[in-house]
């Protein structure tokens, strides 16, 4: 069964602080894994975008990695803006077909 | 690049009436295009999947019959929620799926229904 899920649900950190957001998938057979920001009532906005043959990439203060052996991938944020609160959603899409399966999302807020 | 516009942001609409949202891709064209529905602190659900020239793809259980879809041209898709129940009240977004790896799938900003 084609699963992503994340963790923490929910996050909450200081602002500056570093944080980490987590995915596990089972999406199969393995196309490419996504990472969007989604703002309360806006749609989502894509992060990084990561192939099977990619351990990491960064996008700013975004960084992902991944490890398709245990089919993990993970989001790390440096130093926490305001205005980085937000959902983060991980997405996989199966090869060659066109729906994406979202996980529920982890809610970071960052407070002053 | 790759933009899609999507309108309204939010609607309100008195139950029986039906509303209509666009998504229109601005600066690339999209054969195909995506409805989703979200509900709060919920997950993006897709609705239907739309064809440029031909008839929408509905999940199970999304009644076609009550969330028209139209792609009549390769830049706009439209959803209408005909007959609005306040158990519409979504939050719905469209998308489209960019030719070339790196865009992958744009996001529209999404449109907030309150059916009253």
């Amino acid at each position: 069964k084609n699963q992503v899920e994340q963790s923490p649900q929910s996050l909450i950190i200081l602002e500056g602080k570093n944080c980490t957001l987590q995915c596990n998938y089972t999406v199969s057979p393995f196309s490419n894994l996504r990472w969007y920001k989604q703002d309360t009532g806006r749609g989502p906005v894509s992060l990084t975008i990561m192939t099977f043959s990619e351990n990491t990439k960064s996008n700013g203060r975004y960084t992902a990695t991944l490890d398709a052996d245990t089919k993990q991938s993970s989001l790390h944020i440096t130093a926490s803006q305001l205005s980085d609160s937000a959902s983060y959603i991980c997405v996989g899409p199966p090869a060659g077909a066109n729906n994406l399966f979202f996980g529920t999302g982890t809610r970071l807020t960052v407070i002053p | 690049g790759a933009v899609v516009s999507q309108h309204p942001s939010w609607v309100i609409c008195k139950s029986g009436t039906s509303v209509k949202i666009e998504c229109r891709s601005l600066d690339f064209q999209a054969t195909t295009m995506f409805w989703y529905r979200q509900f709060p602190k919920q997950s993006l659900m897709l609705m239907a999947t739309s064809n440029e020239g031909s008839k929408a793809t509905y999940e199970q259980g999304v009644e076609k019959d009550k969330f028209l879809i139209n792609h009549a041209s390769l830049t706009l898709s439209t959803l209408t929620v005909t007959s609005a129940h306040p158990e519409d009240s979504s939050f719905y977004i469209c998308s489209a799926r960019v030719q070339g790896f790196n865009y992958g799938y744009t996001f529209g900003s999404g449109t907030r229904l309150t059916v009253v």
